[in-house]
């Protein structure tokens, strides 16, 4: 069974570009999270979609944004990047709203220059 | 509000000796516990959880947990070390009594373990 999926690995960007980052849950996942892992902050919750809807966002500017798609594929958006952009975008996946464990991918590596 | 603390940003441990990793979490209500690893350049992977009854939790790997609610602690242990267990472990908990999904959960800055050969 293929586990969460994230695309790009890397990517590279200039300050006030745009990023968009992509993310494949687990094949009967319906809810997806997005968390920021910046350099000794941790893990900050970011977004957390199920069914195609927004449930929730974390404490961040509204220039980050994303969607899910009726596949419950989902992709993350920052515009007008910033320095401290600059963090690993880690997905997760889990069944609906149970509070088990989350099913992690291996993350997107965002530079902003 | 929900807090999780890891009081220490690394812990070294030689080979073959015990292991501990210390959390300690604050939740108004009961809580749920978790504990993730994350290996180099990886995501993070599950490693075990408490959501009620025993409260030695056993998980992946030869780790396993104790949930002590008077200390309000969730210490991760393993009785005997490996090299390949040095990694960053994060551990996370949410609230029982809150609905929602997992982003309710509050993760620790992370412990990174280091594994002397």
């Amino acid at each position: 069974e293929a586990g969460v999926t994230q695309s790009p690995t890397h990517l590279i960007k200039t300050r006030g570009q745009q990023a968009t980052l992509r993310c494949s849950p687990i094949s009967g996942h319906t809810s997806v999270y997005w968390y920021q892992q910046a350099l000794g902050l941790g893990l900050q919750f970011l977004l957390w979609y199920d069914e195609g809807e927004e449930r929730n966002r974390g404490n961040f500017p509204p220039r980050f944004s994303g969607r899910q798609f009726p596949n419950y594929s989902s992709e993350l958006n920052v515009n007008a990047l910033e320095l401290e952009d600059s963090a690993l975008y880690l997905c997760a996946s889990s069944l609906g709203f149970m509070p088990g464990e989350l099913f992690f991918g291996e993350g997107s590596r965002l530079t902003v220059l | 509000a929900q807090s999780v603390a890891q009081p220490e940003d690394q812990v070294n441990v030689a080979e073959g000796n015990p292991l501990t990793v210390k959390c300690t979490y604050s939740v108004s209500g009961n809580p749920y516990l978790f504990w993730y690893v994350q290996y180099p350049n990886r995501g993070l992977q599950f490693l075990l959880k408490y959501i009620t009854g025993d409260n030695l939790v056993k998980g992946s790997y030869g780790f396993e947990a104790e949930f002590n609610k008077s200390q309000t602690s969730f210490h991760l242990k393993k009785p005997s070390a490996l090299v390949s267990d040095s990694a960053l472990y994060f551990c996370a908990v949410r609230d029982m009594s809150s609905g929602g999904g997992a982003d309710g959960l509050t993760f620790g800055k992370g412990t990174h373990l280091i594994i002397q050969p």
